[in-house]
């Protein structure tokens, strides 16, 4: 079936600007996970869902960062006034239930620059 | 403080060599250890998990997890120019907790 998939691929922002990203999780994925990947690093959490439940949001840098997932299915994080230090790759991943729950399933990322 | 650590790199090694990647982690309380491959502009693939003391092999890759000494490697034999990519490791607390990368080792296979 199809994997994560994530939409835009790539956005450039002006500083100040709202941006909103989304994440469509491999389908029947309940749980789903929000990382921020800089230049050079390795993903860093911002936040997990179980379907609709957001129960760690512990890594969002600031209170500019929110993520929801609604349905339990298409989950958005959104971005307020964007600051330059927001460049990154954000990257979502989907865990499945049953069987193969150690796996987490990357998407491509989307990459934001602000200028 | 980073809770897993990786030397950045880069590792260089001739194909055909093993690769010795390293890790150490901070949380004794981990449970879960993963390492990842990511080539450049690409998303991270899992390609190895291990969870008890000891080693697990799958094909040429071998993962080796040293709990008292809070230590994980992973080892490829036979490299190949393919195996070119940064290996990021990462460790879990539980099953229902977030999964924390190191920075990852840029691996090299010349020819």
């Amino acid at each position: 079936g199809a994997g994560v998939s994530q939409s835009p691929r790539y956005k450039v922002a002006k500083r100040g600007q709202d941006v909103a990203l989304r994440c469509d999780p491999i389908s029947g994925h309940v749980s789903l996970f929000w990382y921020q990947q800089a230049l050079g690093q390795g993903p860093e959490f911002l936040t997990y869902f179980q379907n609709e439940a957001q129960l760690d949001k512990s890594g969002l840098p600031s209170d500019r960062f929110f993520a929801e997932r609604p349905e339990g299915s298409v989950s958005t994080l959104k971005i307020q006034r964007t600051q330059q230090e927001d460049s990154a790759v954000y990257l979502c991943a989907s865990r499945g239930l049953a069987g193969d729950q150690e796996t987490q399933y990357f998407g491509p990322g989307t990459r934001l620059l602000v200028l | 403080q980073k809770e897993v650590e990786q030397n950045s790199g880069p590792l260089s090694v001739p194909e055909g060599a093993i690769a010795s990647l390293n890790c150490t982690y901070s949380d004794r309380g981990s449970q879960s250890f993963f390492w990842y491959r990511q080539y450049s502009g690409k998303s991270p693939e899992l390609i190895m998990s291990i969870y008890s003391n000891g080693d697990k092999e799958d094909g040429r890759f071998t993962a080796q997890l040293n709990k008292a000494s809070q230590y994980v490697s992973l080892l490829i034999r036979d490299s190949q120019p393919s195996d070119s990519a940064t290996y990021l490791c990462a460790a879990r607390y539980s099953s229902a907790s977030k999964i924390i990368f190191g920075s990852g080792t840029r691996l090299s296979i010349r020819p």
